[in-house]
Formats: structure tokens, sequence, C-alpha cells
């Protein structure tokens, strides 16, 4: 079935610098992926909806010059947080429509652990 | 707007027994679907049940069963025969048709006792 893969599953990165997270599609095409962010302890928050060739939609207080979204592929998504702070810290997860018409489901990656010192 | 509410920070159950998790949920949508997802302590989202709001019938998926109650906006989850693998973080969610964009609630910690 399905499989939406995340890299890395953990990342550590210096205050100030930028961080690029993949989430790809490994036996599906994925014309739309999505991007949350979970905080310990806390729900999952839809950041933004990413479009394979156009632009990424992102939700309301969503910073879209601080969380990159690129979709250059069909089975190809990826996050960079830029200029990262200690408060980007969280667990961000991607998930894409699954694939064929009578999909009701999105599937999800297993997520990145990014932590800013 | 979508909101999806889950009133018990967490939950505990005997191995064997059965649990009730509660959700509730609002939309303006008139087409849509709602999901349990469990997140076990490997983070992975893993899908429990889903119901597409239009079916009356309530979903089964083997030990798992939903109790629909769409004029209440009311969507529980009963696990029966607990398991110890059953414990995890439990998330209600809801996605207007053809969108799979997910809201979700703030999740219910379900401990299994042995």
């Amino acid at each position: 079935g399905a499989v939406v893969s995340q890299h890395p599953s953990r990342v550590i990165c210096k205050s100030g610098t930028s961080v690029k997270i993949e989430c790809r599609s490994l036996d599906f095409q994925a014309t739309t992926m999505f991007w949350y962010r979970q905080f310990p302890k806390q729900s999952l928050m839809l950041m933004a909806t990413s479009n394979e060739g156009s632009k990424a939609t992102y939700e309301q207080g969503v910073e879209k010059d601080k969380f990159l979204i690129n979709h250059a592929s069909l089975t190809l998504s990826t996050l960079t947080v830029t200029s990262a702070h200690p408060e980007d810290s969280s667990f961000y997860i991607c998930s894409a429509r699954g694939p064929g018409q009578g999909t009701t489901e999105a599937f999800f990656g297993q997520g990145t652990r990014l932590t800013v010192v | 707007a979508q909101t999806v509410t889950q009133s018990q920070p967490e939950m505990s159950v005997q191995e064997a027994e059965t649990v009730t998790l509660s959700c509730t949920y609002d939309t303006s949508e008139s087409d849509y679907y709602l999901f349990w997802y469990k997140q076990p302590p490997s983070r992975q989202m893993i899908l429990v049940i889903r119901q597409e709001a239009y079916k009356q019938q309530n979903a089964t998926e083997n030990r798992f069963s939903v109790n629909f109650q769409k004029a209440a906006k009311s969507f529980s989850l009963k696990i029966s025969d607990s398991q110890l693998g059953d414990a995890a973080m439990y998330f209600c969610a809801t996605s207007r048709t053809g969108t799979y964009k997910y809201i979700f609630g703030t999740g219910t910690r379900l401990k299994v006792l042995a």
C-alpha cells in the first residue's frame, strides 16, 4: 500500500541556519502533499498544502518565507526551515493524498524531529 | 471552519476490557470524512478507522468501532478487548471530502493496564 517516507527522522541544527526536510511518496505519485507541525504533547497543526508544479498554499499564521515548500516532482516535497530558531524546534509530519480515484485518505510519513540549538 | 474536540486528555483501560474515546466536531461542510488515528511512541500516524459522513451505518474494523451521531456531531471510538499494543495517543480528525487536509483534535492518551 501507499508509503510515505520522510528524511531525516531527526535533525539538530544551529540557530540561524536552514534545514531541509524531504517527504517522498515511495510507490505512488502524489500531486498534493501536506505539511503538519506537532509541538510536544499537542495536536498536529496543518501548515501548508504542497502542490506539484505550483506554489504551496499556507495556512493562516504560517510564515511562507520562514517555511519554504517545494514540490518539484510527483514524488517529492521539501520543507525548508530558514534561519531556524529554538522556537522552531518541533515534530514535522508530511502526508500525501493516497493513490487512485477512489482514495479516501491521506498517508503519513514517519515525521522529522527538528531541534534547533 | 472545522473544529475537532477531544475532551479526554487521558484514559486508562484494563487489558481485555472495553474503552470508549470521545470526539465531537463542528463543520459547515456537507461532505466530509471522520477519522481516528493512532500515534504510538514512534510518532507514526496509523489509521484506525474512517467514516464517511453520508453513511448512517457505523464503521467497524475488527476490535475498533465508532458511534457516529451526525446530528450531535459526535464520533466516539470504542476499542473492545483492549490489548497492550493499543496504548498510544489517539487523534480524531475530520476532512472535507476531496481535500485530504485534516483538522485534528488535541488527542487522548490511552493507557492499557496489564
